[in-house]
């Protein structure tokens, strides 16, 4: 079957930190993988992804690689702000059925 | 970009009452809605897929005869919960799947928080 599992939180950190939180999954067939966050009152919104393994999926300073060998796709960025605190979803979406599997998030919270 | 809204944002019933949520999508056309429901710090559970024109499909473990599930257009789809519970109270979420932005690309409604007294 699909699933995702992620770190637990929550996750602290202080401003420029250096962030990883850990994805792997479980998946048949070939998968794409994804990164959403969700901000205080608002929906999920995509921070990247990747559809093949070995490709890098970034955005706004966040990166993630498709590791298949692993099966991981780690969320990774070097400095983190304030601003970045928010939940933090892995998941994943396998052919057919264009369904999303979500990891249960994880809650960063950034301090000054 | 892509907008998904949701109606109610925040809704209070009592048990017994039905409760229907909207889901548009504002500048895009979905064939493909998705209805999620998430519990406090936990993941979302995909509860059914909607297609326009036809029935949903649900998953296993959801009752389709009390999650009502219509997609009446390409824009619109809708969730009733019928003869509500305190156990249903919970934070609802859809998504939409925008065919323009690639296979699978979808964008996320911010949600509507249910709660049943």
């Amino acid at each position: 079957g699909n699933s995702v599992t992620q770190m637990e939180g929550p996750v602290t950190l202080s401003e420029e930190a250096f962030l990883t939180i850990n994805c792997t999954y479980t998946a048949t067939g070939y998968p794409s993988l994804f990164w959403y966050v969700q901000y205080p009152g608002e929906g999920l919104q995509l921070l990247l992804k990747a559809t093949k393994a070995d490709d890098k999926g970034s955005n706004k300073g966040f990166e993630a690689t498709y590791r298949k060998e692993t099966t991981s796709f780690h969320l990774e960025k070097g400095s983190v702000q304030v601003s970045d605190s928010a939940v933090y979803f892995c998941a994943l979406r396998n052919y057919p059925g264009n369904q999303f599997y979500f990891g249960t998030g994880t809650s960063l919270t950034v301090i000054p | 970009g892509a907008v998904v809204s949701q109606h109610p944002s925040w809704v209070i019933c009592k048990s017994g009452t039905s409760v229907k949520i909207e889901c548009r999508s504002l500048d895009f056309q979905a064939t493909t809605m998705f209805w999620y429901r998430q519990f406090p710090k936990q993941s979302l559970m995909l509860m059914a897929t909607s297609n326009e024109g036809s029935k949903a499909t649900y998953e296993q473990g959801v009752e389709k005869d009390k999650f009502l599930i219509n997609h009446a257009s390409l824009t619109l789809s809708t969730l009733t919960v019928t003869s509500a519970h305190p156990e249903d109270s919970s934070f609802y979420i859809c998504s939409a799947n925008h065919l323009a932005g690639g296979p699978g690309e979808q964008y996320f409604g911010p949600g509507t928080r249910l709660t049943v007294t």
